[in-house]
């Protein structure tokens, strides 16, 4: 039930097109989904976040999708860029506070 | 810089030696946790604080880690008898109590590699 499912494990996406990423989660009691992009030997950066009274939220080229009653949440980036290839992760925690817990990452590579 | 800090940044030990690790949290942060991320996976989280108090300990934290946040400000994570299975990159991350999210902001991390 603390699981977090993330999918694809890698994506290839041509500069200019969409990326997107699914998450998947099983306990009800969580109620923060935040997005984090790592670069290699770098510490994840908070990207965007959402809480699930509201179905989606966008940041610019970032857009979280979120389907309470799936338990799936998804990022889209729009316009990929070269400088987007990094790792995502999704995770999931109880909004008051707590350990997130992370799916189990996604290597994007957007080709030039 | 007023980012969340770890030291080192690198750490190379032989096995069985024991090592300690620094977080500095952001200042006004008192929520402070410890997280380990091994090669292709994500983070896991390993322990919380809140000011100085530990809330929480994972089951992945063995006797042999121990982690302390003496005056509520900056917290170290020490690994006695250190195994080859502890290498790994030791992320630390601080929030602040009260926002309307649940923002964790990470360090750098220090990466742990026991021979």
């Amino acid at each position: 039930q603390q699981q977090v499912k993330q999918s694809p494990q890698s994506l290839i996406v041509q500069k200019g097109g969409i990326s997107i990423i699914n998450c998947a989660y099983e306990n009800t009691a969580f109620d923060y989904f935040p997005w984090y992009q790592q670069f290699p030997g770098k510490g994840p950066a908070l990207l965007i976040a959402i809480r699930p009274d509201v179905s989606e939220k966008k940041e610019g080229r970032f857009t979280i999708s979120f389907n309470k009653s799936a338990k799936q949440f998804s990022l889209h980036i729009m316009d990929s860029q070269p400088g987007d290839s990094a790792t995502y992760f999704c995770a999931a925690s109880r909004n008051q506070g707590g350990k997130l817990i992370f799916g189990q990452g996604t290597e994007l590579s957007v080709k030039p | 810089d007023t980012g969340v800090s770890q030291d080192p940044r690198h750490k190379i030990t032989k096995r069985g030696q024991n090592v300690t690790f620094r977080c500095d949290p952001i200042s006004e942060h008192n929520r402070l946790y410890w997280y380990r991320q091994t090669l292709g996976q994500g983070p896991e989280f390993l322990t919380y604080f809140q000011n100085e108090a530990q809330l929480e300990k994972s089951r992945l934290l063995s006797d042999r880690f121990s982690a302390e946040r003496p005056k509520g400000s900056f917290s170290t994570l020490e690994i006695q008898r250190t195994e080859q299975g502890d290498s790994a990159m030791y992320l630390c991350a601080s929030s602040a109590e009260g926002q309307s999210y649940n923002e964790q902001f990470f360090g750098p991390g220090t990466r742990l590699t026991v021979l």
